[in-house]
Order: structure tokens, then C-alpha cells, then sequence
């Protein structure tokens, strides 16, 4: 079985550019979670999609943003980009709620 | 409010030595525990989870860990630690339901031959 697929994997933007990033889940998985990866916070979650809803959201400013489709394929935007979006950005996927999440190898986006 | 320490930001061992990776965790319900390991520009593998039970569990590659309840902490072990196993290491806590996971900042693990 394929694992999370994540597109692009590499990203540079500049200030006030606005980004979308894809997120394709394990098939069968149909909760979508992102993180946001950066030396100086670590890890940090985003939001986390259910069957097409959010269900749960980090504390970050409103700037970023996401959706999740039928087929549980899931993008996040962020709009406005800000130097401080440089990171990593993870999505990870689950059968369920309470599965294991699985991750994909991240998208790196830089910020000019 | 729910948080995870991971004490020790980088560890040096040898080769064949032993490893104990800490990490203690702040959750209001009972948790759900997990460490995954990162190699440089991958995203995060799963080495083990605990979700109740027996309070050892094995994971892949060699690594164990023990939940240990009145101490907060789900420590990580390796008997015999292969220069593969240099990584980032992150002990991660989540809700029964959900999957808002709360990352350690993570320990860096390097081994010398």
C-alpha cells in the first residue's frame, strides 16, 4: 500500500505570496492530519480533517487554512506568507480517530 | 495543559552501547503514547505506540519503551544501539479520540563507531 504522498516537496516563495500544499492519505484513510516542523518551535499541529470536516485546529492565525475532500485528500493555504512559515510542513493520515497516524515526508517551504 | 518533555536534546553513544531516550508528558486523560524517529529530510517513522495494556512495549528495529503511570514518563531503550539508529527521536502524546498530537521538541541522537 503507498504511503502519504505530499506535493511538492519543495517550495520557495516570497513575502505576501500566498501557498497551497497537497496531501494525498494512505488509501482507505480518511483523517488528514498537518503539522508545522521548525527548529525553534518543533512540532506543532495545525488542523485535522475528518471525512471532509475539520475537526480539531492548532493555534495559528487565521492566514493558514485547509480542506479536505470525498476522496480524503487534504490542502492547506496559507495566505500572506511571513518570513517565520519557513518550515517543514508534515501531513500524517489514519484510518480512523483513533488509529495510528502515518506520515508523509513533508513539504519543505522557504519564505524570501 | 498537555505537553511532552524530552529532557536531553542530544545524545552521543557508541556503537553497541545501550540507549534510554526520556520523555516525560502533561495530559489530562490518559493518553496515548508514541515515539517516532526522524532521519534527515524524511518525514516521521513510528517505533512504538502505547494505548494501554502491558506497560512494555516493543516496537521495530530493536527499540522498546515503558510506560510507567506514576511517573508520567514513557522512556525509549535499545539494548545495542547500530550507527542506523542515528536520528531525531520525538515522544509524542495524543487523545483516545483525535489525533492532535503534542510533540517533544525531540533528542538527537548520534553514534560513534
Amino acid at each position: 500500500k503507498a504511503g502519504v504522498t505530499q506535493t511538492p516537496r519543495y517550495l520557495i516563495k516570497t513575502r505576501g505570496q500566498q501557498v497551497t500544499l497537497s496531501c494525498s492519505p494512505i488509501s482507505g484513510h480518511r483523517s488528514v492530519s498537518w503539522y508545522q516542523q521548525t527548529p525553534g518551535q518543533g512540532l506543532q499541529f495545525l488542523f485535522e480533517y475528518f471525512s471532509e470536516t475539520q475537526r480539531n485546529k492548532g493555534n495559528f492565525p487565521g492566514r493558514f487554512s485547509g480542506r479536505q475532500f470525498s476522496n480524503s485528500r487534504s490542502e492547506m493555504n496559507v495566505s500572506t506568507l511571513e518570513l517565520g512559515d519557513s518550515a517543514l510542513y508534515l501531513c500524517a493520515s489514519s484510518s480512523t480517530l483513533q488509529e495510528t497516524q502515518y506520515f508523509g515526508p513533508g513539504t519543505r517551504l522557504l519564505v524570501l | 495543559a498537555q505537553s511532552v518533555t524530552q529532557p536531553d536534546i542530544h545524545i552521543t553513544v557508541s556503537e553497541g552501547a545501550s540507549l534510554e531516550l526520556r520523555c516525560n508528558y502533561s495530559y489530562g486523560a490518559t493518553p496515548y503514547l508514541f515515539w517516532y524517529v526522524q532521519s534527515p529530510g524524511q518525514g516521521l517513522q513510528l517505533l512504538l505506540k502505547y494505548f494501554s495494556g502491558d506497560t512494555l512495549v516493543q516496537g521495530i528495529k530493536g527499540f522498546e519503551a515503558e510506560f510507567k503511570r506514576s511517573q508520567s514518563s514513557f522512556n525509549l531503550r535499545k539494548p545495542s544501539v547500530h550507527w542506523s539508529d542515528a536520528a531525531e527521536y520525538f515522544c509524542a502524546v495524543g487523545p483516545p479520540t483525535g489525533n492532535q498530537f503534542y510533540f517533544g521538541t525531540g533528542t538527537s541522537l548520534t553514534v560513534i563507531p
